[in-house]
């Protein structure tokens, strides 16, 4: 089975400050990551994904997470926010290999609040 | 943005009073999953179609049931309604199964 932890609950920032959302996950198979953004009172939208291959992906809205599969992390970074990234940050995982590859485990997510 | 609607968007309904929830698709992919979505709790799986008529339990299925009789449409069913079903619920669509993309969400209000 898979476990993702969201190491921060909620993270303030101030506009054009870079942040950095941590997420950890365990698992006794290679793995498929994603983070997805969830807006104020809207369904979820995938940010961004890493299945393989560079394990640097880029994803909508500027945003970026290196895949370090030594410390089983996978963090999302942005170099400058801005006031509509406000929202919340789910990272996700699924099992790249055997009949568990349909399930999706996500964290309990980060909220993101930017301010002026 | 996937072709994912959720019915209905908002519903107030009392204890013990049966729920049906419905997804409905248009991308014609073959998974299908329903979460639901609390405070504290991130996103927890409730149930999901791996075709027509095969569906399997998540990790918080009791008190829930569904049913997909056709490839497009999920329902999700609370047989009994209870306050703790109080929740934002979500479904979600895969073609492979590990790559989701969601619906707007449903906000039930059990009272």
């Amino acid at each position: 089975a898979q476990s993702v932890t969201q190491l921060d609950s909620q993270v303030p920032v101030f506009e054009e400050a870079p942040v950095e959302l941590r997420c950890n996950y365990s698992s006794s198979v290679s793995v498929y990551l994603f983070w997805y953004v969830q807006y104020p009172n809207q369904g979820l939208q995938l940010l961004l994904k890493y299945l393989s291959g560079s394990t640097l992906v880029k994803g909508i809205n500027g945003f970026e997470a290196e895949f370090n599969k030594s410390q089983t992390s996978f963090h999302l970074r942005k170099p400058s926010v801005h006031i509509s990234d406000t929202a919340e940050y789910f990272c996700a995982v699924s099992a790249n290999s055997g009949g568990s590859n349909y399930k999706l485990t996500f964290g309990k997510g980060t909220l993101l609040t930017v301010n002026p | 943005d996937a072709g994912i609607t959720q019915s209905p968007r908002h519903k107030v309904t009392e204890t013990g009073t049966p729920v049906t929830l419905r997804c409905h698709q248009t991308e014609n992919h073959r998974y299908m999953y329903w979460y639901r979505q609390d405070p504290g709790h991130g996103l927890r799986l409730i149930h999901y179609s791996y075709g027509v008529k095969d569906t399997d339990k998540g990790e918080v299925s009791d008190g829930y049931s569904v049913s997909r009789s056709k490839t497009e449409d999920f329902l999700l069913t609370l047989e009994s309604a209870t306050s703790s079903q109080t929740s934002v619920y979500f479904c979600a669509i895969s073609a492979r199964g590990y790559e989701q993309y969601f619906g707007p969400g449903t906000r039930l209000t059990v009272t």
